[in-house]
């Protein structure tokens, strides 16, 4: 199995921070990799995928970058929607594997 | 807009099976990939299994041995089944669909709870 590898695990951040989310693979993914936020008691939803797309409807203070086997989150501009967890997901072999995710809280 | 709705009992025995399903609106169940993914009470996400309208089926190895997934297209639904479970398997079992050009899960269900006690 491919393990995916967050970083950090938690993070403080404030309104109109800029902040970024790191997820490394245990193998080369190529750029199948996808990102997702969870708001505490509701389902994932899709953010960006194959690495650097934004999906439909997404802002576009959101977005993602890859370099090698580590992919990065980065939101530029922190509003108060953005304070949940956020989840790496690799695509590439099965088993699907996502990353163990970083809670994003505000300081 | 497509929608997902999973149900099935909230409480299952330790030995016994969980059953879950999940119906799908706003969009046709055929030729699309759906998914299962559970996450424990405070914990990640895991993938379980995806199935497709023709059959095909894939399966994490870590829980291939104790569960199915199914379609019923004439109902529009898709099931899970996991036998003997155990505490470990109680978790918000979320239904997705699984959009096969970047196999993302682009569309989710709700979630529905299952806790696993005696």
């Amino acid at each position: 199995d491919i393990q995916m590898t967050q970083s950090p695990s938690s993070l403080s951040a404030s309104i109109g921070d800029r902040v970024t989310i790191t997820c490394r693979a245990s193998q080369s993914i190529s750029n199948h990799l996808n990102w997702y936020q969870q708001k505490r008691g509701k389902a994932p939803q899709v953010l960006i995928y194959a690495a650097s797309y934004l999906e439909s409807g997404v802002p576009s203070r959101f977005s993602g970058s890859r370099s090698g086997t580590d992919f990065t989150l980065t939101i530029s501009s922190l509003q108060p929607e953005d304070f949940a967890t956020y989840y790496c997901q690799q695509s590439y072999s099965s088993p699907i594997t996502f990353g163990q995710g970083t809670r994003l809280e505000i300081k | 807009q497509v929608q997902l709705q999973e149900s099935g009992p909230g409480l299952v025995k330790p030995s016994e099976t969980l059953s879950l399903t999940c119906t799908v609106s706003g969009a046709s169940i055929n030729n699309y990939y759906w998914s299962w993914i559970r996450q424990p009470p405070g914990k990640g996400l895991e993938w379980i299994a995806y199935v497709y309208n023709s059959g095909t089926t894939d399966y994490s190895p870590s829980l291939k041995s104790r569960v199915t997934v199914s379609v019923d297209t004439s109902k529009s639904q898709f099931s899970l089944k996991m036998t003997s479970v155990t505490t470990a398997d109680t978790a918000v079992y979320y239904c997705a669909r699984l959009w096969f050009g970047e196999l993302k899960f682009d569309f989710w269900g709700q979630g529905a709870l299952v806790t696993v006690s005696s």
